[in-house]
């Protein structure tokens, strides 16, 4: 069964500084993957997604991510925090032919001054 | 229409209301699906219409009631719930392709106190 890891429950980050949301995947065929962003009492925000086409994926506000079917993994990184970024972060995956997502446990981002 | 627009943003409701939760997207996308959140959680499947037609139900219980009446529109039918499924309540949709999945978008959910 298709499930996905992401190490470590809370980030926290200077203002200006790196972010890396890590994700691991488990699946014997690569799974489309995806990153969400969800702010308090709001919806979840699609910020990238993998499906093959690159191993390195641009998404909305600053973020992107690397495939590395390697390492099973599929890591969230943007070069400069902003305090905007503050909010929960959650990797998921479609192993494809199917209308479900796995979800993993999220990530709680804090930027701090 | 990029969006999903879903209603009502709040919900309070004792245990023996009957009360529905609705959903609408105009993005042409053939899939739909409930989830349910609970704080600090990530979102739980509960059901996936494809092209209308319930695909999965994830095992939920009965009180929750889902409809698919057109391409647009789902509805969640909520009845004699107990506390405990008081929880944020998300609707999505995708494009429906078989193999070539696309992201999901999602609304900004319903709030549920169930009292």
């Amino acid at each position: 069964a298709q499930s996905v890891t992401q190490l470590g429950s809370h980030v926290s980050v200077s203002e200006g500084a790196l972010v890396l949301l890590r994700c691991n995947y488990s699946s014997s065929v690569p799974p489309y993957l995806f990153w969400y962003v969800q702010y308090p009492n709001q919806g979840l925000q699609l910020l990238l997604k993998y499906t093959s086409a690159a191993t390195l994926v641009k998404g909305i506000n600053g973020f992107e991510a690397e495939f590395k079917k390697s390492e099973t993994s599929f890591h969230l990184t943007k070069p400069s925090a902003h305090m905007s970024d503050a909010a929960e972060y959650f990797c998921a995956a479609n192993t494809g032919g199917g209308n479900k997502l796995t979800f993993g446990t999220g990530t709680q981002l804090k930027v701090e001054l | 229409d990029t969006e999903v627009t879903q209603t009502p943003k709040h919900l309070v409701m004792g245990m023996t209301n009957k009360k529905s939760l609705k959903c609408e997207q105009h993005m042409g996308h053939r899939a739909m699906y409930w989830y349910k959140q609970k704080a600090k959680k990530p979102p739980e499947l509960m059901f996936v219409y494809s092209y209308e037609k319930l695909s999965i139900n994830e095992s939920v219980p009965s009180r929750f009631s889902p409809e698919c009446p057109n391409s647009s529109l789902l509805n969640l039918h909520l009845h004699a719930l107990q506390p405990e499924d008081s929880a944020l309540y998300l609707c999505a949709s995708s494009q429906d392709r078989g193999n070539t999945p696309y992201g999901y978008t999602f609304g900004s959910g319903t709030r549920l106190t169930v009292v």
